[in-house]
C-alpha cells in the first residue's frame, strides 16, 4: 500500500522559505492521482494548501498563490512545497496526502511540524 | 473563502446516533458533490472516512455515513463506538478559483 513521508527543517526563520519533501514509497507519483499538502496549525483545524498532477498541473490555495509552489519529481518519486517569505503564521503541521479533492484525500503522511522563528 | 461551518462539538452516547452538519454556500458543498469528511484522532493524521458525499473507502465501518442537502452536508455515525472520539473535519471542492475550503472542525465526544 501506498506510504508517504515528508522530511524537511523544523525551524525555518521568518521571511525565508519553508521547504519539505514527501517520499512516495508503495507506489508512484506517475500515477493518475493528484499530490496534495494540507497544514494544521497549532490547537486549530485543517487547511487545504495546494496540489499537483503528473503532468505539471498544479492547483494553489489563493491566500498562498504568490509564495508557493508544489512539483513532483518523478525520478525521486517524490512531491515537494516550497514557501516564500514565511512567517510565524506559516506555523504548523505539515501533511502530505494522495489524492485530490474529487476523490478525497488517502493516504495521509505522518505530518512534520514546521516552526517558524527567529 | 471562509472555513465550511460546523459545529464545535457533539456527544452521545455508546449504541446513539449523532450527525454532524457541515454549512457552505452555493459555491462550495452546494455546487458540487465532492465533499469529504475525515477523521482524526490526538497525535496522528486525519484518516478519509467519506467522499465524494456519500462514498465509503474500504475498510470504514458502514456504520458512518454522508448525505447533502443543499448547502449542507452531513455526516453521521450511528451506532457510537468508543473508538469514534476524535475530531471530525468536512472538505469541499469550491471552484477553479479557491480549489478547496475544509471545515472547522467538530469534536465528538463518547459520553
Amino acid at each position: 500500500q501506498v506510504q508517504l513521508q515528508e522530511s524537511g527543517p523544523g525551524l525555518v526563520k521568518p521571511s525565508g522559505t519553508l521547504s519539505l519533501t514527501c517520499a512516495v514509497s508503495g507506489g508512484s507519483v506517475s500515477s493518475s492521482n493528484w499530490w496534495t499538502w494540507v497544514r494544521q496549525s497549532p490547537g486549530k483545524g485543517l487547511e487545504w494548501i495546494g496540489e499537483a498532477y503528473p503532468t505539471g498541473s498544479t492547483n494553489y490555495n489563493p491566500s498562498l498563490r504568490s509564495r508557493l509552489t508544489i512539483s513532483i519529481d518523478r525520478s525521486k518519486n517524490q512531491f515537494s512545497l516550497k514557501l516564500s517569505s514565511v512567517t510565524a503564521a506559516d506555523t504548523a503541521v505539515y501533511y502530505c496526502v494522495r489524492g485530490g479533492l474529487w476523490d478525497g484525500f488517502d493516504p495521509w503522511g505522518q505530518g512534520t511540524l514546521v516552526i517558524v522563528s527567529s | 473563502q471562509s472555513a465550511l461551518t460546523q459545529p464545535r462539538s457533539v456527544s452521545g452516547s455508546p449504541g446513539q446516533s449523532v450527525t454532524i452538519s457541515c454549512t457552505g454556500t452555493s459555491s462550495d458543498v452546494g455546487g458540487y458533490n465532492y465533499v469529504s469528511w475525515y477523521q482524526e484522532h490526538p497525535g496522528k493524521a486525519p484518516k478519509l472516512i467519506i467522499y465524494d458525499v456519500t462514498k465509503r473507502p474500504s475498510g470504514v465501518p458502514d456504520r458512518f455515513s454522508g448525505s447533502k442537502s443543499g448547502n449542507t452536508a452531513s455526516l453521521t455515525i450511528s451506532g457510537l463506538q468508543a473508538e469514534d472520539e476524535a475530531d471530525y473535519y468536512c472538505c469541499s471542492y469550491a471552484g477553479t478559483y479557491t480549489f478547496g475550503v475544509f471545515g472547522t472542525g467538530t469534536k465528538v465526544t463518547v459520553l
